[in-house]
């Protein structure tokens, strides 16, 4: 068990659809990052929070969004899905930003 | 261009026969390697990180070794328990503070 804890565990959805996946790191830790993982492709870095703020942006679409609130937890947010979407979505956590990350268990999103 | 190459793809191993495997890596500045392993469905799970060419380390039946181009995972007598998907990740230093992983290697071992 890594610390971090994500929900929900799965994801069933129509397209067009919105969805909200949410994260909390290890305690302690300041950093988020949101990484996408389909069965194509390897993991691909999305988004990393730091104490609250931005820090930096991979390959993350304009409909998806995240934030990351006082208590360090994030959510990220996924609208107007496409069957594309379909894909296992993790939340790695780590103390600064540029430490070791630990992996949270997966969200898995299927969009029908 | 960042890249990580991970080789052989896929891996079949009897008990206790050993080997290795590669990660190659072509990157502006290595800021970390690191190696995961992840199991069917379930998130990456750490393993180790190496920061400099020389470097080495060891974890039960593990043994990662790092050079200035590539980083190799020794499985010394591996046993069922060891099949998994072996994940390298490298960390850049300029830009963002993210991972660049590899596709991976499907490590199976056979009882």
């Amino acid at each position: 068990d890594s610390g971090v804890t994500q929900t929900p565990k799965h994801l069933i959805t129509a397209t067009g659809q919105r969805v909200t996946l949410r994260c909390s790191p290890r305690s302690g830790d300041l950093s988020v990052y949101w990484y996408q993982q389909s069965l194509d492709q390897g993991l691909q870095f999305l988004i990393q929070y730091y104490n609250g703020e931005e820090r930096a942006k991979g390959n993350i679409l304009e409909r998806f969004s995240a934030q990351q609130f006082p208590d360090l937890h994030s959510e990220l947010n996924l609208s107007s899905l496409e069957l594309g979407d379909s894909a296992l979505y993790f939340c790695a956590s780590s103390v600064g930003g540029a430490d070791t990350q630990y992996f949270g268990p997966g969200t898995r999103l299927t969009v029908l | 261009e960042d890249q990580v190459t991970q080789s052989p793809e896929a891996l079949r191993l009897q008990e206790g026969e050993s080997s290795s495997l590669n990660c190659s890596y072509t990157v502006s500045g290595l800021r970390g390697l690191f190696w995961y392993r992840q199991d069917p469905g379930k998130g990456p799970e750490f393993l180790f990180t190496l920061y400099s060419a020389g470097e080495e380390k060891e974890k039960e039946r593990l043994k990662a070794t790092l050079t200035k181009k590539e980083s190799f995972l020794h499985i010394t007598a591996p046993k069922p328990e060891d099949s998994a998907t072996y994940l390298c990740a490298v960390g850049v230093v300029a830009g963002a503070n993210n991972l660049f992983f590899g596709t991976g290697t499907r490590l199976t071992v056979i009882p």
